[in-house]
């Protein structure tokens, strides 16, 4: 089907350990976005890119970092992973020329302990 | 500064029902575009609703319109007829055209329907 996946669903991580969260969208679409979400805050931007090749900081860019080598793929890394990154992410990509079309994907819910 | 408040509580509402759910924004850029999202237990992120700000009607999707007052900035969100299974955290968030379509969200407003 259509549509955003994020790899993995769950992940628990350890105090200062890294991992790299993946995004795939088989829609074309140029902009992608990553976003985290906790309790109370709604989602908040980390870094967004608006094509491949490209990546921009979001309002929460600290700890994280991105790479968009192919236009379908968007990665999220920690390179040392800390308890307040703690969330769930949210991956979004859109389609350019467009008004409206977010497609969002279901999400990662990862602990860091 | 937060370009999106939700400040509402928990709200419960009786099936069948409507619900308002406020959202007002803060913008300096003419055009944007104002989006309402359903995020249920389960936590995928459902979109509603779209309502351009040069559009002169206000946008209706089913049981969903949306109340856009622009010059108060504030698009409210109307759930007519509740269902249960209208539970759950409801966004708002807007677009500004300027601004490489990030989306800006809200913090939420959860909803709770009471048969």
């Amino acid at each position: 089907n259509a549509g955003v996946t994020q790899t993995p669903k769950f992940r628990v991580l350890k105090t200062g350990q890294s991992m790299t969260l993946l995004c795939a969208q088989d829609m074309n679409h140029e902009y992608m976005y990553w976003y985290r979400q906790d309790p109370g805050m709604g989602l908040r931007l980390i870094h967004y890119s608006v094509g491949e090749g490209t990546t921009a900081k979001g309002e929460v860019p600290d700890g994280y970092n991105v790479s968009r080598l192919k236009k379908q793929n968007f990665l999220l890394g920690l390179e040392s992973a800390a308890p307040s990154q703690t969330s769930v992410y949210f991956c979004a990509s859109f389609p350019s020329g467009r008004t409206y079309g977010y497609t969002f994907g279901s999400g990662t819910r990862l602990t860091v302990v | 500064a937060q370009k999106i408040t939700q400040t509402q509580p928990g709200m419960f509402v009786q099936e069948k029902e409507a619900v308002t759910l406020d959202c007002t924004y803060d913008t300096s850029d003419p055009s944007y575009g104002l989006f309402w999202y359903k995020q249920p237990s389960s936590g995928e992120m459902i979109f509603l609703i779209y309502q351009g700000s040069y559009d002169q009607q206000n946008a209706t999707e089913g049981r969903y319109s949306l109340n856009f007052q622009k010059a108060r900035k504030s698009a409210n969100l109307v759930i007519s007829a509740s269902q249960l299974g209208d539970s759950a955290m409801y966004f708002c968030a807007m677009r500004e055209y300027g601004g490489n379509n990030r989306l800006a969200f809200g913090k939420g407003n959860q909803v709770v329907v009471i048969p």
